[in-house]
């Protein structure tokens, strides 16, 4: 079946832009979270969603950042007045339900000039 | 909270040969899992094995195998078997749960993996 997918792939933006990033999860899966992976940080958790619920945003790095998930299917990352430090491969994954396997998607690597 | 530590930022294997990838952690539960990821140069991160803590036997999916040794907090991946294509960046990660009903997987920073011919 299909995985989990994210849209742009790639995405180049200037400084101060609003950029908008897609996921869209495994279909059935309740579960779906963001991570943002870069040079420096690793690895780094940004939000979980638990259908269209985020009990959590402390994960988000600043308040430019903010996410949304629809229909307990599609999410969106808005990242506003973006930074060069927000330079990153943005990650999301999916899974059945809560404290089930995460299934990752391909990622959209965002870079800000 | 969770930590994972993997030590070897970088192996080499010869293909057809096994190699064993790191992995400790340090929790102070006593239910949790762990896993192994897969990342190739293309970025995808690949879902490998999964070991509960309360699973009696080590898990094990094809050629990958999880040597879990709970006492001394270790899950370390082994690939027997190398091939070309398994050259990529591999994760060891763990469950970890946020206040408030938030639940992450927290990763270590991986190690990369060649496989020479």
């Amino acid at each position: 079946g299909a995985g989990v997918s994210q849209s742009p792939s790639n995405k180049v933006t200037e400084k101060g832009k609003d950029v908008e990033l897609r996921c869209d999860p495994i279909s059935g899966h309740t579960a779906l979270y963001w991570y943002r992976q870069s040079l420096g940080q690793g690895l780094e958790f940004l939000i979980y969603f638990q259908g269209n619920s985020a009990p959590d945003k402390s994960g988000l790095p600043s308040d430019r950042f903010s996410a949304e998930r629809t229909g307990g299917s599609v999410s969106t990352l808005t990242i506003q007045r973006t930074q060069q430090e927000d330079s990153a491969v943005y990650l999301c994954a999916s899974s059945r339900d809560w404290q089930e396997t995460q299934y990752f998607g391909p990622g959209t690597r965002l870079l800000v000039l | 909270a969770q930590k994972i530590t993997q030590t070897q930022p970088g192996m080499f294997v010869q293909e057809k040969e096994a190699v064993t990838l790191d992995c400790t952690y340090d929790t102070s539960d006593q239910s949790y899992g762990l896993f192994w990821y897969k990342q190739p140069s293309s970025g995808e991160m690949i879902f490998l094995i999964y070991q509960g803590s309360y699973d009696e036997q080590n898990a094990t999916e094809g050629r990958y195998s999880l040597n879990f040794q709970k006492a001394r907090k270790s899950a370390n991946l082994v690939i027997s078997a190398s091939q070309l294509g398994d050259s990529a960046m591999y994760f060891c990660a763990m469950r970890d749960y946020i206040q408030g009903g938030s639940e992450k997987l927290v990763f270590g920073k991986g190690t990369k993996l060649t496989v020479n011919p």
